[in-house]
């Protein structure tokens, strides 16, 4: 149980293109899901967090207008990155948590690369 | 502010060497301390939530421990597959929703 998916696992687009990356929690229900990114090598750093049909909270210095999430139901949530730059190039991977519990669980992640 | 650090860095073992890996954690009223395992590549992966000082709790050749200032993982007889960054995070009483991680421990098992 507790299966997260992301989609897709990895994308290569060029500079100036946006990029949507899904999260899906397959066999529960989220009320609050979370965007992190991942630089190689390091920890995660937590970008987002959603709750369905609220707007997204984010952490200090990430972009909101750049990084636009949305939470449209309490199975789905979706991550955009807007007029990427290859400074964006990174692992985003996403985590739900589901209702009562304080864990997350993770999706696989989503390799970007921008050109 | 929550802080987790995690010791050692990295750790590299013989097959079925145990030792353990720690995560000393400052926390405004804990809620919940959590170990995940994260391979290259890859999102973590859920191993255990513990709750209050004193619990424990066992999966295959992992066991984490908790009091009230650290967590350690220990790890018996381990095999080449455990090779893996572990990763402790808290949650703390605070508003905030979500956890705070350590940078964690990359454990390399040399057969």
């Amino acid at each position: 149980g507790a299966v997260v998916s992301q989609h897709p696992s990895w994308v290569i687009c060029k500079s100036g293109t946006s990029v949507k990356i899904e999260c899906r929690s397959l066999d529960f229900q989220a009320t609050t899901m979370f965007w992190y990114r991942q630089f190689p090598k390091q920890s995660l750093m937590l970008m987002a967090t959603s709750n369905e049909g609220s707007k997204a909270t984010y952490e200090q210095g990430v972009e909101k207008d750049k990084f636009l999430i949305n939470h449209a139901s309490l199975t789905l949530s979706t991550l955009t990155v807007t007029s990427a730059h290859p400074e964006d190039s990174s692992f985003y991977i996403c985590s739900a948590r589901p209702r009562g519990l304080y864990e997350q669980y993770f999706g696989p992640g989503t390799r970007l690369t921008v050109t | 502010e929550d802080q987790v650090t995690q010791s050692p860095e990295a750790l590299r073992l013989q097959e079925g060497e145990s030792s353990s890996l720690n995560c000393s954690y400052t926390v405004s009223g804990l809620r919940g301390l959590f170990w995940y395992r994260q391979d290259p590549g890859k999102g973590p992966e859920f191993l255990f939530t513990l709750y209050s000082a004193g619990e424990e709790k066992e999966k295959e050749r992992l066991k984490a421990t908790l009091t009230k200032k650290e967590s350690f993982l220990h790890i018996t007889a381990p095999k080449p597959e455990d090779s893996a960054t572990y990763l402790c995070a808290v949650k703390s009483g605070g508003g905030a929703d979500g956890l705070t991680f350590g940078k964690g421990t990359h454990l390399i098992i040399q057969p």
